[in-house]
């Protein structure tokens, strides 16, 4: 089974505050990806990686950064938290292989900043 | 643009009624579609998909989705609802030349027993 593991649950920051959120995926897939998910907005992609060391923006990405260092691992960080960051925050990767296109989610991370 | 659109943003049913909740895309090639569900406090899981062939998809619980090229369409059906069906719904459109999917803002699903 693929499996994309995301290290928190919950997270609850202050306001200003570095946060990291970790992403790990077991499949050696090229393609991960990075949605915060609010009510009545759907998924929204913050950011998403084709490779190590590449990033492109999604439709969201001020306030946000991400880091591709190692392929099974995508980390995306809020150098500084601020409340309207709060949200439900899903990671995905995706395998594309002939007629194959499917994305794999995460749990999720539910992210409060106080 | 690229865009998927659930006009629909809470529906309710009765136990044992048909479904069928909506979705149109905007693309310029055929896409790739995705129904997907997630029921309170879960992840996301895939319904069905649809690449190439037949339009009509069956899916997991089931459900089924019918590829409209003419419409832009792919509606999401099942004939008799059970109350474990109450969750949120997301269309959802792949872009193989982008690798990456575009969601629909979600449609929630209710139950009347």
């Amino acid at each position: 089974d693929v499996k994309v593991t995301q290290s928190s649950r919950y997270l609850v920051k202050r306001t200003g505050e570095k946060v990291f959120l970790e992403c790990v995926q077991d499949m050696d897939h090229e393609n991960m990806f990075w949605y915060r998910q609010d009510p009545g907005l759907g998924l929204r992609l913050i950011y998403f990686s084709y490779d190590v060391k590449m990033k492109e923006k999604g439709d969201i990405p001020e306030g946000y950064s991400v880091s591709r260092e190692k392929k099974e691992r995508f980390s995306l960080i809020l150098e500084s938290a601020s409340t309207n960051q709060t949200s439900m925050y899903l990671c995905a990767s995706s395998e594309t292989s002939g007629s194959v296109f499917r994305e794999y989610f995460g749990a999720g991370t539910r992210l409060s900043v106080l | 643009a690229q865009s998927v659109t659930q006009p629909d943003i809470h529906i309710t049913v009765s136990e044992g009624a048909s479904l069928e909740l909506r979705c149109n895309y905007s693309y310029g090639a055929t896409p790739y579609l995705f129904w997907y569900v997630q029921s309170p406090g879960q992840g996301l899981q895939l319904l069905l998909k649809y690449f190439s062939g037949d339009t009509l998809v069956q899916g997991i619980k089931g459900f089924e989705a019918e590829f409209k090229r003419s419409q832009s369409s792919f509606n999401l059906r099942k004939p008799s609802v059970h109350w474990s069906d109450a969750a949120e719904y997301f269309c959802a459109v792949g872009l193989p030349s982008a690798s990456k999917i575009i969601f629909g803002s979600g449609t929630r699903l209710s139950i009347r027993p």
